[in-house]
Parts: C-alpha cells; structure tokens; sequence
C-alpha cells in the first residue's frame, strides 16, 4: 500500500523559508514511473499546484512561484522536498504532496495518491 | 497558463438526483483531464483520469467525457457519500491547473 506522509513546521514566520519532507512508503522515489508533486490549498480556496520532480532531479515549478521554490529528492531515505523562501501571509496553506502516476494507457498523468497534508500557518 | 473553468461554483441536489459539472480549459488539452473528489479535512481523491477513465475502485455512477476544450463530470445517482468539492485538472502542459471546484450541497 503507497503511503505518503508531510512533516514541517506548522508555523513560519514571514520572510522566512518553509521546508517541507515528503516521506513515501509503498513505492520507490527512484521509479521511473512516477512523478512527485506539492499542492498547495489556502483555506477554504481551491487547489493550486506548486510543481513536481522526477527521479532524474529535473523539475518543473509552477511560474508564479518559481523564483521562490526549490524541489529535491533522497532516495536513500525515500523522500522529497519542498522549499519556499520569502513567506508571506499569502502562503498560508494546507501543502500536500502527491504521487504522479506517469503511465495509465490514455492521456496521463494523474495524482494517484496524497498525502494527508500539513498545514503551515505564516504569522509573526 | 492554460485555465481551467469549472461551472458551477456549487450546486445543491438531492439524493438520487443526476449531477453534471463541467470543465472548460482555454486552449485544446486533448483528453488531458483528470477529476478530483474532495471533502472536508481530506486530501483529493483522483475519481476520473484521461477524461473518461474510471480510476480502480471508484463507483460506476461516476463518468467523465469530453476531449479538447469542454469536459463534463456526471453523477448519475447522487448518493449521500457523493457530497463534496469536485475540482477538474489539466496534465497536459506546466503549470497543471485546476479549475476553482465545484461544492454539491446537500437540497
């Protein structure tokens, strides 16, 4: 059974930098078949999407975040990470992390399976 | 950014009633669509993928169509678990935008 599970702060103060670990159980970071994603959803807003990796290290990040975000990956602990620097009061979220399933014989992708998510709170 | 419009904002339905929400993306993502349940405290659950693609384990009363612009999700019998926030989401091109969600409402 896939598993994943975010842990972090659950308060940040502004102007600092959010990190974030997504630990997976169940399936391996490092398969090929897969992605690894960051949502994002403020409360009571709709979901927003913040970017993705892939085992090889490259990644995609959502432009209006860009300058701001950096994603890693450690295979040997089967995690990956989210990082957001320069926090406002705007960042204020429930951050979830999501597995990207790759190939499902139509027009894939799609987010088969989430995390619980954390919310991070950024306040004084 | 391709935007994703869904219609309506929200809706209120009884049990047994047919639901239909749909998706609009601004440019062609061929069948690039996937659709989410939400409800509240949880994460998204994946219900529908490649827009008509039932994913494993959700219940048959739940289909999906269309392909390039326009998109629908139907509920073909509400049923009281079936009262939640609905968000559809494009894979075809970075950033992969979601539509703003749809809450079906209990009449």
């Amino acid at each position: 059974q896939v598993q994943l599970q975010e842990s972090g702060p659950g308060l940040v103060k502004p102007s600092e930098t959010l990190s974030l670990t997504c630990t997976v159980s169940g399936g391996a970071v490092s398969s090929e078949s897969y992605y690894w994603t960051w949502i994002r959803q403020p409360p009571g807003k709709g979901l927003e999407w913040i970017g993705e990796i892939y085992h090889s290290g490259s990644t995609n990040y959502n432009p209006s975040l860009k300058s701001r975000v950096s994603m890693s990956e450690d295979t040997s602990k089967n995690q990956f990470s989210l990082k957001l620097s320069s926090l406002t009061a705007a960042d204020t979220a429930v951050y979830y992390c999501a597995r990207v399933l790759l190939h499902c014989g139509g027009d894939c992708p799609l987010l088969d399976y989430w995390g619980q998510g954390t919310l991070v709170t950024v306040s004084p | 950014d391709i935007q994703m419009t869904q219609s309506p904002s929200s809706l209120s339905a009884s049990v047994g009633d047919r639901v239909t929400i749909t998706c609009r993306a601004s440019q062609s993502i061929n069948s690039y669509l996937n659709w989410y349940q939400q409800k509240p405290g949880k994460a998204p659950k994946v219900l529908i993928y490649a827009a008509s693609s039932l994913q494993t384990g959700v219940p048959s009363r739940f289909s999906g169509s269309g392909s390039g612009t326009d998109f629908t999700l139907t509920i073909s019998t509400l049923q009281p678990e079936d009262f939640a926030t609905y968000y559809c989401q494009q894979s075809y091109s970075t950033p992969k935008t979601f539509g703003q969600g749809t809450k079906v409402e209990i009449k």
